[in-house]
C-alpha cells in the first residue's frame, strides 16, 4: 500500500518569503504526483500535476519538482503571501492491478503572517 | 462553469436511519470517486468508478454503497449510518483515472456529515 507523509506539518513564515513543502511516498511506481490547496471548510483545488516522466512542473509562483526513484516531492512557494494560507496536499497517483487512484498526505497547514 | 456540486452540504443524522449524499459533475468526466476526510487521517478514497456501471472499493469501502447509472452521478449510499461514519466527504472527478490522465481531478465542496 502506498504511504504518503508530508513534513511540516504546520508553518508560519512572514509574507514575502520562498518555502518549500515537502512529501515522500513508500512506493515510488507512481503514474503522476498532483499538489492540491485547501481551504478551511472548502474543497480540494489542483495546483500542479507532475507526469511520472516529469522532473519539475511551474504555475506562477508555484514550482513542484519529482524525483520518482527517491520517493519524494517538494513544492516551492515563491515570495509567499497572505492569500497563500491554506492546508497543501500531496496525491500520487498509483494503483496495483488496474486500480488507479489517489492517495493523500496528512497534508501541510500554511500560515503566511501578513 | 465546469464543477462538481455535492448535496447535501450539512447533514445530521441518527445511527441506522439510510442516507444518500449526492454528486454530479457537468463535465462530462469518466472517472468519480468518494473520500473521507478525518483528522490526522487525511484524506480516504471509499470507492471510485471508471465509468457507467464500474465501480470499485477504495482504502474504506465498509459500510457505504454506490452506483454510477448515468455519467454525471455518483451517489454515495450509507445503509446503516453509525457514529464512526461522522466525517468530512468529497466527491471527486477526472476526465480519465489518475493513472492515464494529464487532467487533474475537480473536488466538490465537501459535505459534513454527523452521526449521534
Amino acid at each position: 500500500k502506498q504511504e504518503v507523509t508530508q513534513i511540516p506539518a504546520a508553518l508560519s513564515v512572514p509574507e514575502g518569503e520562498n518555502l518549500v513543502l515537502n512529501c515522500s511516498f513508500t512506493d515510488s511506481a507512481i503514474y503522476n504526483l498532483q499538489w492540491f490547496r485547501q481551504d478551511p471548510g472548502k474543497g480540494l483545488t489542483s495546483l500542479l500535476l507532475i507526469q511520472s516522466s516529469q522532473r519539475e512542473q511551474t504555475s506562477g509562483r508555484l514550482n513542484a519538482s519529482l524525483d520518482k526513484s527517491s520517493g519524494r516531492s517538494t513544492l516551492y512557494i515563491a515570495a509567499s503571501q497572505p492569500g497563500d494560507s491554506a492546508t497543501y496536499l500531496c496525491a500520487p497517483g498509483w494503483g496495483q492491478t488496474g486500480a488507479n487512484n489517489l492517495f493523500f498526505g496528512t497534508g501541510t497547514r500554511l500560515t503566511v503572517i501578513p | 462553469e465546469a464543477q462538481v456540486t455535492q448535496n447535501p452540504r450539512y447533514l445530521i443524522t441518527v445511527t441506522g436511519k439510510k442516507l444518500t449524499v449526492t454528486c454530479s459533475q457537468n463535465m462530462n468526466h469518466e472517472y468519480m470517486s468518494w473520500y473521507r476526510q478525518d483528522p490526522g487521517l487525511g484524506l480516504r478514497q471509499i470507492y471510485y468508478s471508471m465509468n457507467v456501471e464500474v465501480t470499485d472499493k477504495g482504502d474504506v469501502p465498509e459500510g457505504y454503497k454506490v452506483s454510477r447509472k448515468e455519467k454525471r452521478n455518483f451517489p454515495l449510499i450509507l445503509e446503516s449510518p453509525s457514529p464512526n461514519q461522522t466525517s468530512l466527504y468529497f466527491c471527486a472527478s477526472s476526465l480519465f483515472p489518475p493513472r492515464t490522465s494529464t487532467d487533474t481531478q475537480y473536488f466538490g465542496p465537501g459535505t459534513r456529515l454527523t452521526v449521534l
